[in-house]
């Protein structure tokens, strides 16, 4: 069955420090792979997707992730991460082809101290 | 960008009661849109598919006489809670779509479900 799993609940940087976010999944073909950012009490904002091609996407807000086959990973990188980062960040798949029946991760609170 | 308007964004009412929470998608039409629901902390639980015109696809476990679903119209959708109690509190979530896998889904604000 497909999933994915993010290894950590919560997490704390310093403001200007880098992050990374793990996401492993599990899925039987080529994987469409997204990471998704919540606010309080909001919906979901793209921040990049990988379909296919260059295993580095780039995303919206600085923000980028490497798919690794061989890892069954797609972990979101930000070389310095700014306050207004501090969020709730979902990994997810498309189960169904492409952006049809997105499965979720569990999430990933990210925390910024001054 | 597209923008997916969810209506009410919060909602208190008594048990037993009977709510409607809309999806609307304001700039595109939407073939398809999912309801997800969002326990406190934790992920998005992808409730349901539904295409215009045509009956919700609905997740193993999500009881479709419960959570009833209709998308009348290429822009709107809604979720119906019948014979609300507190367990069914909860954020519910939508999404909406062109309809081709290629597009993305552009997600509502959410509505904060409290059953007393």
């Amino acid at each position: 069955a497909q999933s994915v799993t993010q290894p950590d609940i919560h997490i704390t940087v310093s403001e200007g420090a880098s992050l990374e976010l793990r996401c492993n999944y599990s899925y039987g073909a080529t994987p469409y792979l997204f990471w998704y950012v919540q606010s309080p009490g909001q919906g979901l904002q793209l921040l990049l997707k990988y379909f296919s091609g260059d295993t580095l996407v780039q995303g919206i807000k600085g923000f980028e992730a490497e798919f690794k086959r061989s890892q069954s990973s797609f972990n979101l990188r930000k070389p310095s991460v700014h306050w207004s980062d501090a969020a709730e960040y979902f990994c997810a798949v498309g189960a169904g082809g492409g952006y049809n029946k997105l499965i979720f991760g569990a999430g990933t609170r990210l925390a910024v101290h001054p | 960008g597209a923008v997916v308007s969810q209506h009410p964004s919060w909602v208190i009412c008594k048990s037993g009661t009977s709510v409607k929470i809309e999806c609307r998608s304001l700039d595109f039409q939407a073939t398809t849109m999912f309801w997800y629901r969002q326990f406190p902390k934790q992920s998005l639980m992808l409730m349901a598919t539904s295409n215009e015109g045509s009956k919700a696809t609905y997740e193993q476990g999500v009881e479709k006489d419960k959570f009833l679903i209709n998308h009348a119209s290429l822009t709107l959708s809604t979720l119906t809670v019948t014979s609300a109690h507190p367990e069914d509190s909860s954020f519910y979530i939508c999404s909406a779509t062109p309809g081709q896998s290629n597009q993305p889904q552009h997600f509502g604000d959410g509505t904060r479900l409290s059953i007393l």
